[in-house]
């Protein structure tokens, strides 16, 4: 079985400064790793994925994440925060469970950015 | 590009009421799933779909029976709600393929008094 584990369920930046958000997982067989972020009172969108290659992935809004397999994470970065990236962020983790591939999400973590 | 459609958006409902949450999508994917979030919780899955016909339970499938028929639609039925069910419930569908992106609806805020 997989599962996500966030730390901080709160994370306060000022604007401009770096964002750094921690995820690590647990998978007893290689995972395929997500970030998706949430805005206040909608779903969830995409941010990047990690599947195969490159451990450095790009995605949408300047955000980046690394695959560390040695250290089991997926950190979230973004070199400059923007009042716009105040949301919740959540990790998830696919992998195959019992039946077919599951896809497992951690708490969250909700970003504000200070003017 | 309608994505995943969810209706209603807020509902209230007396304990022991039953209701069904709809879910559609128009993106023709075999895998759909449905999720609640608490606070502090993330999300949690409920059933989730493989296939029009086929269905299986996620985590936290107790007081939740689906169906799905058609491939566009994967209703999800509370039988006799309870307070503890009092959540925002989201739907998901993707290709059906481990590395694919899952799509999400907007929800649907459900209050049990």
């Amino acid at each position: 079985a997989q599962s996500v584990t966030q730390l901080g369920s709160h994370v306060s930046v000022s604007e401009g400064a770096l964002v750094l958000l921690r995820c690590n997982y647990s998978s007893s067989v290689p995972p395929y790793l997500f970030w998706y972020v949430q805005y206040p009172n909608q779903g969830l969108q995409l941010l990047l994925k990690y599947t195969t290659g490159a451990t450095l992935v790009k995605g949408i809004n300047g955000f980046e994440a690394e695959f560390k397999k040695s250290e089991t994470s997926f950190h979230l970065t973004k070199p400059s925060a923007h009042m716009s990236d105040a949301a919740e962020y959540f990790c998830a983790v696919s992998a195959l469970g019992a039946g077919s591939y599951q896809l497992t999400f951690g708490k969250g973590t909700k970003l504000s950015v200070i003017p | 590009n309608a994505g995943v459609t969810q209706t209603p958006k807020f509902q209230v409902l007396k304990t022991g009421q039953s209701m069904t949450l709809q879910c559609a999508q128009d993106m023709n994917h075999e895998y759909m799933s449905w999720y609640r979030q608490d606070p502090g919780m993330g999300l949690r899955l409920i059933h989730y779909s493989v296939g029009a016909g086929i269905t299986d339970q996620g985590e936290v499938p107790n007081g939740y029976n689906v169906s799905r028929s058609t491939t566009e639609d994967f209703p999800l039925r509370l039988l006799s709600a309870a307070p503890s069910q009092t959540s925002v419930y989201f739907c998901a569908s993707s290709l059906g393929h481990m590395n694919t992106e899952a799509f999400f609806g907007q929800g649907t805020r459900l209050t049990v008094v």
